[in-house]
């Protein structure tokens, strides 16, 4: 198993570019989810998917989409980049039963 | 709403002595509990959680946390630290059975001087 797999794993962005975050898991996990992190401040809940077709907004949704079209894919768009916006994305995937999340590597994003 | 402090943003230890990480958590449940770790430029990987099974839980690297609910505590120990556990650590909870809504704390760095 590949696990939680993202990419791309480092990007820059200009203000105004929109992209696409990519990631996938091959463990058949139902839940799916997007966190940024930033210095001092833990990770912060951007969306989040209980299953293929089913999205919801976190903690700090605004700026990004998300959509669930397989149970394996759960890619994050920014649609217009800014500033703010520059920080490390995790995404995780998750059983409702385990408790337990699995993290892919990251996706480093600077947006200038 | 549920919140997790930690209560270090850096904590520094010699090689083989203890190592202490405090977390102390507030919900309206009763929480399942983790800590994580991240090593630089890495992803975050599970240590241990608690499930309202045993109150003292062991993970990976000889790590093991006390949940004390009078304390409101969940804080990560090891005996004798090594440098390859110079890393960051989270404290994270997850309350009303939803587990794809976790409350992060902002994390502890932990430093491993020889």
């Amino acid at each position: 198993n590949a696990g939680v797999t993202q990419t791309p794993k480092f990007q820059v962005l200009k203000t105004g570019q929109s992209m696409t975050l990519q990631c996938a898991q091959d463990m058949n996990h139902e839940y799916m989810s997007w966190y940024r992190q930033d210095p001092g401040m833990g990770l912060r809940l951007i969306h989040y998917s209980v299953g293929a077709g089913i999205t919801d907004q976190g903690e700090v949704p605004n700026g990004y989409n998300v959509s669930r079209s397989t149970t394996e894919d759960f890619p994050l768009r920014l649609l217009s980049a800014a500033p703010s916006q520059t920080s490390v994305y995790f995404c995780a995937s998750s059983y409702m039963e385990a408790g337990t999340q699995y993290f892919g590597p990251g996706t480093r994003l600077l947006v200038l | 709403a549920q919140s997790v402090t930690q209560l270090d943003s850096h904590v520094s230890v010699s090689e083989g002595t203890p190592v202490l990480l405090r977390c102390n958590y507030s919900s309206s449940y009763s929480p399942s509990l983790f800590w994580y770790v991240q090593h630089p430029n890495k992803g975050l990987q599970l240590l241990l959680k608690y499930t309202s099974a045993a109150t003292l839980v062991k993970g990976i690297n000889g790590f093991e946390a006390e949940f004390k609910k009078s304390e409101t505590s969940f804080h990560l120990t090891k005996p004798s630290a090594h440098m390859s556990d110079a890393a960051e650590y989270f404290c994270v909870a997850n309350s009303g059975g939803s587990n794809y809504k976790l409350t992060f704390g902002k994390g502890t760095l932990l430093t491993v001087n020889p």
